[in-house]
């Protein structure tokens, strides 16, 4: 069964710590993840997708595919990363996409 | 670029009444248009999928005949709550994809919120 797991509801660190918010999918096909991200009061917005290896806003997200992982990773938080994070995983060859239940990441001054 | 509206932003409606909903992708065509449902402090659940001119796919458990889908244009979708009831009060979110090469990257309007009383 396609299933993307996001195992942490809340995630609280401190401005300047590392930052990992974890994501573990399921699929049988060769997987094409995302990670999106909500701001208070705004929509949600693509932040990264791996088969674009980029970083964006210091986040970078490797795809694992022995540990069927999609971790995301930021060297130093900052306060205005607090926000909702969603792991995606878009579905066979049309464009939906599971969606993992999402961490929502506070940064404490 | 890729924007996508959706109006009201806000509604609320009496019980038995039916709600439409617009989904508007503003500097695109959408190809691809998907309607999700967010409870509170939930992920999202994806409801439907509706291709341009051709008729919504429904995800599992979604009642197609309460949550009417139209795709008429390549900038337009909408639903309609048909007989709304107290629990279909929640936050709807559409997002629309376009064929390209970001094809797979989903454009996401800011959500309606429907109260049924």
């Amino acid at each position: 069964a396609q299933r993307v797991t996001q195992p942490e509801k809340l995630l609280s660190v401190f401005k300047g710590a590392p930052v990992e918010l974890k994501c573990n999918y399921s699929y049988s096909g060769s997987p094409e993840l995302f990670w999106y991200v909500q701001y208070s009061r705004q929509r949600l917005q693509l932040l990264l997708r791996h088969i674009s290896r980029e970083s964006i806003k210091g986040f970078t997200a490797d795809l694992n595919k022995g540990e069927t992982s999609f971790h995301l990773k930021k060297p130093f938080a900052q306060e205005e990363d607090s926000a909702m994070y969603y792991c995606a995983l878009r579905r066979d060859s049309n464009y939906q996409l599971i969606w993992g239940a999402g961490t929502k990441l506070i940064i404490k001054p | 670029g890729a924007v996508v509206s959706q109006h009201p932003s806000r509604v609320i409606c009496k019980s038995g009444t039916s709600v439409k909903i617009e989904c508007r992708s503003l500097d695109f065509q959408a190809t691809t248009m998907f309607w999700y449902r967010q409870f509170p402090k939930q992920s999202l659940m994806l409801m439907a999928t509706s291709n341009e001119g051709s008729k919504a796919t429904y995800e599992q458990g979604v009642e197609k005949d309460k949550f009417l889908i139209n795709h008429a244009s390549l900038t337009l979708s909408t639903l309609t709550v048909t007989s709304a009831h107290p629990e279909d009060s929640s936050f709807y979110i559409c997002s629309a994809s376009y064929s390209g090469q970001l094809a797979y990257e989903q454009y996401f309007g800011p959500g309606t919120r429907l109260t049924v009383t």
